[in-house]
């Protein structure tokens, strides 16, 4: 199972909105809404924001919201803060009943 | 407070094996679906493996890199999952984390992670 593809990078201006993506497969993010969002912070274990493509666990910021289309999963996060400075992993369910991550996002607030 | 708090972490020459555990409290362990998600330093998250709750049969699945060498257990009695590594390899070298799906694929909550090295 291949790791799904992110962008190595994103950036933008505070204030901005920003848009990661997560492409798989049929396989994967194309045939399931179990694809979920994480944040992470250096050296600390990461955290869910979204999860089922578009829902927020309670406490996240609205500023995040998910998205798919086909085998392309998708992560805005509006209103950009420096506290979102981190990076940021797609997972999708699997044909295989297994799980995948994606590459990985760095978010650069400049 | 919802915790999972991984040990066993260490430092072990390649070819040796090692036992991680990842203990959890404040909610039902045996809800969980637990898996095992690692990260080399420096690289992104890689799923390992998962073992399913007992109403789901606790089937358990690895990915191919560790399929073989990696076993995955849990004692639901005592809060407890577990990852036994056999021949390691200096590419297993990684923090391991445990997380616990309850449903759709959401890996919440996390542990600290635990940091293994595989080196001569």
């Amino acid at each position: 199972q291949s790791a799904l593809t992110q962008p190595a990078s994103v950036s933008g201006s505070p204030g901005q909105s920003i848009t990661i993506s997560c492409t798989g497969t049929s396989s994967d993010v194309g045939g399931y809404n179990f694809v979920s969002w994480y944040q992470q912070y250096p050296g600390k274990a990461p955290k869910v924001i979204i999860y089922e493509v578009s829902n927020r666990p309670s406490g996240v910021s609205i500023r995040f919201s998910g998205s798919k289309s086909g085998n392309t999963a998708s992560l805005t996060i509006s209103g950009l803060q420096a506290e979102d400075e981190a990076n940021y992993y797609c997972s999708s369910y699997t044909r295989s009943t297994t799980y995948v991550f994606g590459t990985g996002t760095e978010v650069t607030v400049l | 407070e919802v915790q999972l708090v991984e040990s066993g972490g260490g430092l072990v020459q390649p070819g040796q094996s090692l036992r991680l555990s990842c203990t959890g409290s404040g909610f039902t362990f045996g809800d969980y679906a637990m898996n095992w998600v690692r990260q080399a330093p420096g690289k992104g998250l890689e799923w390992v493996g998962i073992i399913r709750k007992k109403i789901h049969g606790g089937t358990i699945e690895y990915a191919a890199s560790v399929k073989g060498r990696f076993t995955i257990s849990r004692d639901d009695s005592k809060s407890i999952a577990y990852l036994q590594m056999n021949s390691l390899k200096s590419d297993d070298t990684a923090v391991y984390y445990c997380s616990g799906i309850m449903s759709a694929g959401r890996f919440d909550p996390w542990g600290q992670g635990s940091l293994v090295t595989v080196s001569s």
